[in-house]
């Protein structure tokens, strides 16, 4: 059975601190993993898709990178903007079409 | 380009009341995802649709729970009747197959059963 987890639940910073954000997954025949922000009473807003270890990608302070077990979401410098629930979620070849979503790690800048 | 529209936003109704959410997908996307959203359970896929048609409804908690895709630009989750367990956010998603995999959200209806 595909699953996701996703730690820690909660983070606090300080403006500027860096951290990363972690998720670690089973899936049989991974096809991508998706990286979301959400805010709290809006939908989900799509940040990221890795189809395959060792790819990484960027958006502003946010640098997303996988393997074959995990997927690491990196802060550099965050702001208190960046404050939000990060959500990973996995697409698997044995689940057509559904995404297996993790239970997110709230994050929360301080100034 | 508009995003996913859904409709209410909100909506309070008393337990035993039928409840219709709408969604309206991205124009040009073939699948179309109901997904439920509680503190205890997370995000949950309900049904999904390809092409018009339900493909896994293996998420629909039980029978008071449906959903049709008449066309490809409109759907709905219809629970009937509604109950104090049923209150969440409701979130529709659609994708383009031809695209990609990204599924993007809509704004959700936080439906409230008294």
């Amino acid at each position: 059975e595909d699953q996701v987890t996703q730690s820690p639940e909660a983070l606090r910073l300080q403006e500027g601190e860096s951290s990363s954000l972690n998720c670690s997954y089973t899936v049989s025949g991974l096809r991508g993993l998706f990286w979301y922000r959400q805010d709290p009473g809006k939908g989900p807003e799509f940040l990221f898709t890795l189809y395959s270890a060792g790819e990484e990608k960027e958006k502003e302070r946010l640098k997303a990178t996988l393997t074959k077990k995990e997927s690491f979401l990196h802060i550099t410098a965050p702001k208190p903007e960046d404050s939000a629930t990060y959500l990973c979620a996995v697409f698997g070849s044995g689940n057509t079409g559904k995404l297996i979503f993790g239970q997110g790690t709230t994050l929360q800048v301080k100034p | 380009d508009a995003g996913v529209i859904q409709s209410p936003r909100h909506e309070v109704t008393e337990m035993g009341q039928e409840v219709t959410l709408r969604c309206k997908p991205i124009s040009g996307h073939n699948s179309l995802f109901w997904y439920r959203q509680t503190m205890m359970r997370g995000l949950e896929l309900l049904i999904y649709f390809n092409n018009n048609v339900p493909i896994d409804d293996s998420g629909m908690p039980e029978d008071r729970f449906s959903a049709k895709m008449p066309n490809a630009s409109f759907s709905t989750l219809k629970i009937q009747p509604s109950e104090p367990r049923d209150s969440a956010v409701y979130f529709c998603a659609s994708s383009s197959s031809g695209r990609g995999i990204e599924q993007f959200f809509g704004p959700g209806t936080r439906l409230t059963v008294l």
